[in-house]
């Protein structure tokens, strides 16, 4: 069993509509939450960053973390087509500074 | 956010060759950085610890012979590929800490390696 598994998709949804983005992770160890998105033949950019549980929002994008379920989401609202990317999730635990990732969604937006 | 550079972005060798790519934090000095590997559609793979003035830290599998990691100054990583094979084509990422946080991570543009 993979330690982050994450849908790989397609998701395929219309502009405007909001999307939800999920991982799951075995090891309880994980402190640290992120989601990349990456764009085809790029290096992958950081969108959000959250510590424990809880959520963070910034802008359209919502980061929630849910330890005791061991299941992070990412929420996009207002989706655009320039959204269409693989979003990756990634995780770390306190003391490891190397992120573990999910396999990636690709997330198609259709104007 | 930081920002982090990779050279060359592209590159074509020939099998049996050497290919060097270089890792800069442009804005931020990096102590450590994070070298990657992303093969078509799939997931990055961590492949080792870059450290300024030590020795990097492989994953297990990952032959440290063939992956030649020198982390020369706080904003310089290199990864040389030596002898390269087909099979060492791929997708190259490096990362490094914003320095706020080693968990906030920042990722270079990549470099794409075909090797003939």
């Amino acid at each position: 069993q993979k330690e982050v598994e994450q849908d790989p998709g397609p998701l395929s949804v219309p502009e405007g509509a909001i999307v939800s983005l999920n991982c799951t992770y075995s090891n309880s160890a994980f402190q640290y939450f992120m989601w990349y998105r990456q764009y085809s033949r790029k290096g992958p950019e950081l969108l959000m960053y959250t510590y424990s549980s809880g959520n963070k929002e910034d802008g359209r994008f919502t980061a929630q973390v849910d330890k005791s379920s061991k299941y992070i989401s990412l929420f996009i609202r207002d989706s655009q087509p320039s959204d269409s990317a693989t979003y990756l999730c990634a995780m770390s635990a306190t003391g490891r500074r190397a992120l573990t990732f999910g396999s990636g969604t690709r997330l198609q937006v259709q104007p | 956010g930081a920002v982090v550079s990779q050279h060359p972005s592209w590159v074509i060798c020939k099998s049996g060759t050497s290919v060097k790519i270089e890792c800069r934090s442009l804005d931020f000095q990096a102590t450590t950085m994070f070298w990657y590997r992303q093969f078509p559609k799939q997931s990055l793979m961590l492949m080792a610890t870059s450290n300024e003035g030590s020795k990097a830290t492989y994953e297990q599998g990952v032959e440290k012979d063939k992956f030649l990691i020198n982390h020369a100054s706080l904003t310089l990583s290199t990864l040389t590929v030596t002898s390269a094979h087909p099979e060492d084509s791929s997708f190259y990422i490096c990362s490094a800490p914003s320095g706020y946080s080693y968990n906030e991570q920042f990722f270079g543009p990549g470099t794409r390696l075909t090797v003939l």
